[in-house]
């Protein structure tokens, strides 16, 4: 069965720091999705991304966040310059659209210190 | 803007009885998909089921199914023969599409233990 992949499964990095989270979606999907997980709260919807561009964005996904869908096969988050309050799960999702289902991830485990 | 409640932040059940989650949410649309995603402790995310608001059927898959009450903006989940693999945070989501812009409007979750 076709998954989504993200890569690394744990990232730790210092306050102020680049990261770059990195999801490869199912092939013949054409929306992808940025989502966050605060631990012990609910999954928040960061980004949505199509025809190559963002197409919907939320609050959280300020100037620090940028995606990319560099090759055509790679989808990814950059955060510019790490805060604490970025440490969170973050979920790379996938789908054909209209409504169909969003495949998830297995997330990335982002620590900031 | 959209909003999905699930009140009840915890429940348990004995393994092989039933179960029934909440959820209700807030939407001005007519046309628009419900989901309940299913997190173990691993924390992938795991689609449970899938309702299309325009179809007046609720979906089944296996021991699990949903009431899907429109008018009151209610989506269940019944989990029956509740096994210990059942066990997990479960989420209900709402969507709506709109072409080229798609988001899923996440509750809060509930924690279901099972009891052996």
């Amino acid at each position: 069965e076709p998954e989504v992949t993200q890569t690394p499964s744990h990232q730790v990095t210092q306050m102020g720091q680049e990261v770059i989270l990195r999801c490869v979606p199912i092939s013949n999907h054409l929306y992808f999705y940025w989502y966050r997980q605060i631990l012990g709260q609910k999954v928040e919807f960061l980004v949505s991304f199509y025809n190559n561009e963002i197409s919907e964005k939320s609050e959280i996904f300020d100037d620090q966040f940028s995606v990319e869908r560099p090759d055509g096969s790679n989808f990814t988050l950059k955060i510019r310059s790490t805060k604490l309050e970025d440490s969170a799960m973050y979920f790379c999702a996938s789908s054909k659209g209209w409504g169909g289902q969003a495949f998830f991830g297995q997330g990335t485990r982002l620590t900031v210190v | 803007a959209q909003t999905v409640t699930q009140s009840q932040p915890e429940m348990s059940v004995q393994e092989a009885e039933t179960v029934t989650l909440s959820c209700t949410y807030d939407t001005s649309e007519s046309d628009y998909y419900l989901f309940w995603y299913k997190q173990p402790p691993s924390r992938q995310m795991i689609l449970v089921i899938r309702q299309e608001a325009y179809k007046q059927q609720n979906a089944t898959e296996n021991r699990f199914s949903v009431n899907f009450q429109k008018a009151a903006k209610s989506f269940s989940l019944k989990i029956s023969d509740s096994q210990l693999g059942d066990a997990a945070m479960y989420f209900c989501a709402y969507l709506y599409t709109n072409f080229g812009n798609e988001k899923l409007t996440f509750g809060t979750g509930t924690r279901l233990t099972i009891i052996p």
